[in-house]
C-alpha cells in the first residue's frame, strides 16, 4: 500500500544533542509537511515543501531545519533540542492537483528530551 | 488564522448524535476534517469545498456554509469507534499555498 512512513516511532535524545527525524512516502506527492504536535493540541505547521521549494512558517524556531533530497524523502533536523521541543512530530504529504487535496499523515515520531 | 472549533469536548452514548462546528473569520476555499485517536496520526475524513456542499463518511457527514464561513460535522448514531479528537483544517480563499490551519480540536468520547 502507498503510504507515509516515519522513522523512528520513538526517539530519545539528550538536551542540546542534534537529532534527525525522517519521513518517506510512496505516494509520489509534490507537497510534504512537517508538523509539531504537543499533548492535547492541534498540529502546528513547521514548514512545507512544494517539490524542492521550501516554505518556512514565520514562527518556526531557527533550531529547526529541514531537507528534502528527493521527492520521496524529507528530514527534520533539530540542531539543539530543548525540553520544550519534546512533542510528536508528524510528517504529511498531499498531491498538488488543485488546492483541495487531503493530507496523508505518517504515524509520527514521538521525541523525548532527557 | 486558526479556525475556532466548538465544543471542546463531547460525551455521547452509543447511538446518540452530535454536531461539531468550525468557524473562520476569513473567507475559506475549503474545510478538511480529520479524526485522531490517542497516540495515532490524524486520519482524513472528508473535504468540503466552497459551494455549500455536503459529504459523508460512514454515518459521519459535514456541510459548509460559505456565507457564514462555517463548517459543521455531524456524527449520527454514534459508534464506539467514533471516539477520538476531531480537527478541522481550513484553507483560505485565494492563497493557493497548500497549507491548512487546524482548529484546536474537539474530543469525542462515545460510551457503551
Amino acid at each position: 500500500d502507498a503510504m507515509v512512513i516515519q522513522n523512528p516511532r520513538y526517539q530519545v535524545t539528550q538536551f542540546g544533542k542534534p537529532v534527525t527525524l525522517s519521513c518517506s512516502q510512496t505516494l509520489n506527492h509534490n507537497v510534504m509537511y512537517w508538523y509539531q504536535q504537543k499533548s492535547s493540541q492541534a498540529p502546528k505547521l513547521l514548514f512545507h515543501y512544494y517539490d524542492k521549494d521550501f516554505n518556512n512558517e514565520a514562527d518556526t524556531p531557527d533550531n529547526f531545519q529541514s531537507r528534502r533530497p528527493n521527492t520521496s524523502f524529507c528530514f527534520l533536523d533539530i540542531r539543539s533540542p530543548g525540553l520544550g521541543d519534546a512533542a510528536m512530530y508528524l510528517c504529511a504529504t498531499s498531491g498538488s492537483d488543485g488546492n483541495n487535496q487531503p493530507q496523508h499523515f505518517g504515524d509520527g515520531t514521538r521525541l523525548s528530551i532527557l | 488564522q486558526q479556525p475556532v472549533q466548538s465544543p471542546q469536548a463531547v460525551i455521547l452514548r452509543e447511538g446518540e448524535d452530535a454536531v461539531i462546528n468550525c468557524s473562520s473569520s476569513k473567507a475559506l476555499y475549503s474545510v478538511h476534517w480529520y479524526r485522531q485517536k490517542h497516540g495515532e496520526a490524524p486520519v482524513f475524513l472528508m473535504i468540503l469545498l466552497k459551494g455549500g456542499e455536503q459529504k459523508g463518511h460512514e454515518k459521519i457527514s459535514a456541510s459548509f456554509n460559505e456565507k457564514k464561513q462555517q463548517s459543521s460535522l455531524y456524527l449520527t448514531a454514534s459508534q464506539l469507534s467514533y471516539s477520538g479528537t476531531y480537527f478541522c483544517g481550513t484553507e483560505m480563499a485565494g492563497t493557493y499555498d497548500y497549507k491548512l490551519s487546524f482548529g484546536a480540536g474537539t474530543t469525542v468520547t462515545v460510551r457503551a
